[in-house]
């Protein structure tokens, strides 16, 4: 199984931008051709996809979240990077990167552990 | 998409089996079998137990079974174990290309 590690701030101001990056071990982005996901998880609810991407940087969006989300993948460094803009408190959660099963459509089998952002002035 | 139903809490004892439901609707949950499910502890990496409805990944253990029927899928575990106290999240496919995620229900081993 891949490792996963996510990293960036833990604190944004309100009407930034959250910016994140997932490091892949034991797997590579390109010759594994799956796709690579971010979700989220709110304290105390439940989990929320945000979006996925493929190694040639095809993308899925949450339509709820679309338009201040962007999902990146460098290659090279065998990362992917997760974006969202006009942060507001509601976004403060616990952000999750996972890697998609064989079939897309199968769900994620492997996480990182998590990285909370709070979104405070 | 609003998020699929799922209980807040159950709880069993050692040995015994417990349920947990997954309600949707025909644009999810019923309308694909693409229905997977996750265990997660705090403060560690969310666990893949079940994928397709039915399968289990290797080194999951056979007391995690997987079903649907209609519109409500549901994970299942037997001879229940001290250390399967855990949040547990059901997650669908729900068409092009996105993902629904359950409220999550928080198991207690009595």
């Amino acid at each position: 199984q891949p490792q996963l590690q996510e990293s960036g701030p833990g604190l944004v101001k309100p009407s930034e931008t959250l910016s994140l990056t997932c490091n892949v071990s034991g797997d590579s982005i390109i010759t594994s051709r799956r796709y690579w996901g971010w979700i989220r998880q709110p304290p105390g609810k439940g989990l929320e996809w945000i979006g996925s991407i493929y190694y040639n940087g095809g993308t899925y969006y949450n339509p709820s979240l679309k338009s201040r989300v962007t999902i990146s993948v460098d290659t090279s460094e065998n990362q992917f990077s997760l974006k969202l803009s006009s942060v507001t408190a509601a976004d403060t959660t616990v952000y999750f990167c996972a890697r998609h099963g064989v079939n897309y459509r199968s769900g994620f089998d492997s996480w990182g552990q998590g990285t909370l952002v709070a979104v405070s002035s | 998409q609003s998020a699929l139903t799922q209980p807040r809490s159950v709880s069993a004892s050692p040995g015994q089996s417990v349920t947990i439901s997954c309600s949707g609707t025909s644009s999810e949950v019923g309308g694909y079998n693409y229905i997977s499910w996750y265990q997660e502890i705090p403060g560690t990496a969310p666990k893949l137990l079940i994928y397709d409805v039915t399968k289990r990944p290797s080194g999951v253990p056979d007391r995690f079974s997987g079903s649907k029927s209609g519109n409500t899928a549901s994970l299942t575990i037997s001879g229940l174990q001290a250390d399967d106290e855990a949040d547990y999240y059901c997650c669908s496919y729900a068409g092009s290309y996105t993902f629904v995620f359950g409220g999550g229900t928080k198991l207690t081993v009595l």
